[in-house]
């Protein structure tokens, strides 16, 4: 089956500094590849997703790359905020639906 | 809408009763998820639904969870009998097909004492 890794575990910046995480995936059926922010006591939130056709895409301050030759994709999040300051999941999807998370990145921005 | 809405938002039993937990997921939307999270094995998909019928249940861990979705608004995750492991928060999803967004629910925190 699949499997997703994520790192860093953990990332503490500085308000204004960019912060990147980093998701492999194992199964080259996988063409989905969507981010979520989790707040406390909150469900996953979709901040951002790419398919496997698009090597890159932006949203204001948060952008996302993958490369599908090497099986991994990279969530860039630039002049971060405290408000930034979450649990991030990537995931990978296939076709029919199929999910499998990462382990969750806890961001901590500084003011 | 109201997005997915999920019942109850707290659960505590003891080991050994039935627990259900209920999910309404967004109206239009023909895909259903259920999953699990906890620190120890982070967000785990259980199964999930097409057009109210299980596609892929390989992730439901044991034969004491089982799952139906009965018509297009509404689906339960059983769990009996219940053991103190259970303990996660289980989380409902819903999308409108299997390649866009999914929106996920508030959770359910289940403790089993």
């Amino acid at each position: 089956g699949e499997n997703v890794e994520q790192h860093p575990s953990t990332l503490s910046v500085q308000e204004g500094d960019s912060a990147v995480i980093k998701c492999t995936y194992s199964d080259s059926a996988s063409n989905y590849f969507p981010w979520y922010k989790q707040e406390l006591g909150k469900g996953p939130q979709l901040i951002i997703d790419i398919r496997s056709n698009v090597g890159e895409k932006k949203d204001q301050r948060i952008a996302v790359t993958l490369n599908k030759t090497a099986k991994h994709f990279s969530l860039h999040i630039t002049e971060t905020q405290p408000e930034d300051s979450a649990v991030y999941f990537c995931a990978a999807f296939t076709n029919a639906g199929k999910s499998t998370f990462g382990d969750g990145t806890t961001l901590t921005v500084k003011p | 809408d109201a997005g997915v809405i999920q019942s109850p938002r707290h659960e505590v039993t003891e080991m050994g009763q039935e627990v259900t937990l209920r999910c309404k997921p967004i109206s239009g939307h023909d895909y259903l998820f259920w999953y699990r999270q906890t620190m120890m094995r982070g967000l785990e998909l259980l199964i999930y639904f097409n057009n109210n019928v299980p596609i892929d249940d390989s992730g439901m861990p044991e034969d004491r969870f089982s799952a139906k979705m009965p018509n297009a608004s509404f689906s339960t995750l059983k769990i009996q009998p219940s053991e103190p492991r259970d303990s996660a928060v289980y989380f409902c999803a819903s999308s409108f097909t299997s390649r866009h967004e999914q929106y996920f629910g508030p959770g359910t925190r289940l403790t089993v004492t």
